[in-house]
């Protein structure tokens, strides 16, 4: 295992399905995040997890939204209703808690278009 | 609320050149991270920077932190064609407790012959 890992790479669904992304964290990280980005933007975070607690969630991430990682080890997050709006790169990332230079290191994201 | 900027948000420079690109932030932080995203692609991490006064280098590339003005570059030399991408800068807000990084705009530098 070299990296984070995201599946699918694109996703393309009308304005109204459910949709679910999974995220393979490197493996020995106990930190798993959700971030967000539109064209022409930097990432906006959505949440985060240590092991299988999800300890934030931001305002960003309405009730459509539910994000889970049960085991500690891959994430889900599910969009239900899907809208317009929606329409992002959604990007997992992984780190190790405790390190003094915890860095995160993201996966190469899911591309989602609501049409 | 902590704020990142950068600027310039667009930067077209000529190969052998030298520039900088700016990352303000609002509020006292910590740790700050450069990374680097080419087209399509995810966000791959250049730096680290974890005091006032810190500075680290690789390749054409040089980063530094003055916590104090509350201000970070990130310095190129000689560019090359190769340095072509965006460029993040994110910050970890204060009391943080997880990776709540908030990321500036981005930098979108072309190098040209």
């Amino acid at each position: 295992d070299t990296g984070v890992s995201q599946n699918p790479r694109h996703k393309i669904t009308k304005r109204g399905q459910n949709v679910t992304f999974r995220c393979d964290p490197i493996s020995e990280h106990n930190r798993l995040y959700w971030y967000r980005q539109t064209l022409g933007q930097g990432p906006e975070f959505l949440t985060y997890f240590q092991n299988e607690a999800q300890l934030e969630k931001s305002r960003l991430l309405s009730d459509r939204f539910s994000a889970e990682r049960p085991k500690g080890s891959f994430s889900t997050l599910e969009i239900q209703r899907t809208e317009q709006g929606d329409s992002a790169m959604y990007l997992c990332a992984s780190s190790l808690r405790g390190r003094m230079n915890e860095k995160l290191f993201f996966g190469s994201g899911t591309q989602l278009s609501v049409l | 609320e902590l704020k990142v900027e950068q600027n310039p948000l667009f930067l077209s420079m000529q190969e052998g050149k030298n520039y900088t690109i700016y990352c303000n932030y609002s509020t006292t932080s910590d740790r700050l991270y450069w990374y680097r995203q080419d087209p399509g692609k995810s966000l791959e991490s250049l730096f680290v920077l974890l005091s006032n006064g810190a500075v680290k280098q690789e390749g054409r590339l040089m980063a530094s932190l003055d916590t104090k003005a509350r201000l970070s570059t990130l310095h190129i030399t000689a560019a090359v064609h190769d340095l072509s991408a965006t460029y993040f800068c994110a910050v970890d807000p204060p009391y943080n407790q997880g990776g709540k990084l908030i990321f500036g705009q981005g930098t979108e530098l072309s190098v040209k012959p």
